[in-house]
């Protein structure tokens, strides 16, 4: 079965300085995509950042970007310079190329403080 | 603004009474998907449907049913409310493919009191 694990229900982070949220998923699969997504307080569900598998680049939008490790089956989220808009629930997601359905997969989610 | 819009955005309601959620996909988008999400977890996918059709079905209740209309909106249907019923519903949209995402709505709550 495919599973994405977060192993840190809350992490911290001083405004200005650099967190690293941490995602391991279980696949047998060789093509699919990689996301992290941002829930802020109103819920809406903000796409962060993608990872296509087969791209061994790792994937930057700003001030976010991933450390993708295909071989481990890790996916960390990066944030740099964080700021007080970044405090959000992040939740890293699965999604299988697999011909008729393209369902993600969440993890369970990282609570992110920012400290002014 | 995703372009998904979801009515209600806040639905209560009492144990076992029935209710409808619906989903309004972005504009050529062929695909709608339903996800809940209870307290303070991550997004459970229930259904997927592709113009009209079922496509997938995950962990969804006996007592949950969903059907995309040719219009391509979708509703869910929740009948038999329970308690642990209550929690944030979400609706995706892609246009459909292995390179398309999944747009999200910003959700109906769901209280079941």
């Amino acid at each position: 079965a495919q599973t994405v694990t977060q192993s840190q229900p809350e992490m911290s982070v001083q405004e200005a300085e650099t967190v690293t949220l941490s995602c391991t998923y279980d696949t047998s699969e060789s093509d699919y995509y990689l996301f992290w997504y941002k829930q802020p307080p109103s819920r809406q569900m903000i796409l962060v950042i993608r990872q296509e598998a087969y791209k061994q680049q790792n994937a930057t939008e700003n001030r976010f970007s991933v450390n993708f490790q295909k071989a481990a089956k890790s996916f960390s989220l990066k944030i740099s310079d964080s700021q007080l808009g970044d405090a959000a629930m992040y939740f890293c997601a699965y999604r299988p190329n697999t011909s008729g359905t393209y369902k993600y997969i969440f993890g369970t989610g990282t609570r992110l403080k920012v400290l002014a | 603004d995703s372009g998904v819009t979801q009515t209600p955005k806040h639905l209560i309601t009492a144990t076992g009474q029935r209710v409808t959620l619906r989903c309004s996909p972005r504009s050529g988008d062929l695909s709608v998907y339903w996800y809940q999400q209870s307290l303070d977890q991550g997004l459970q996918f229930l259904i997927q449907y592709y113009n009209g059709e079922e496509r997938a079905k995950g962990n969804i209740l006996e007592r949950f049913s969903a059907q995309q209309f040719p219009d391509l909106h979708s509703e869910l249907n929740l009948s038999s409310l329970e308690l642990g019923d209550s929690a944030l519903y979400f609706c995706a949209s892609s246009v459909g493919g292995p390179k398309n995402i999944q747009y999200f709505g910003a959700g109906t709550r769901l209280s079941v009191l």
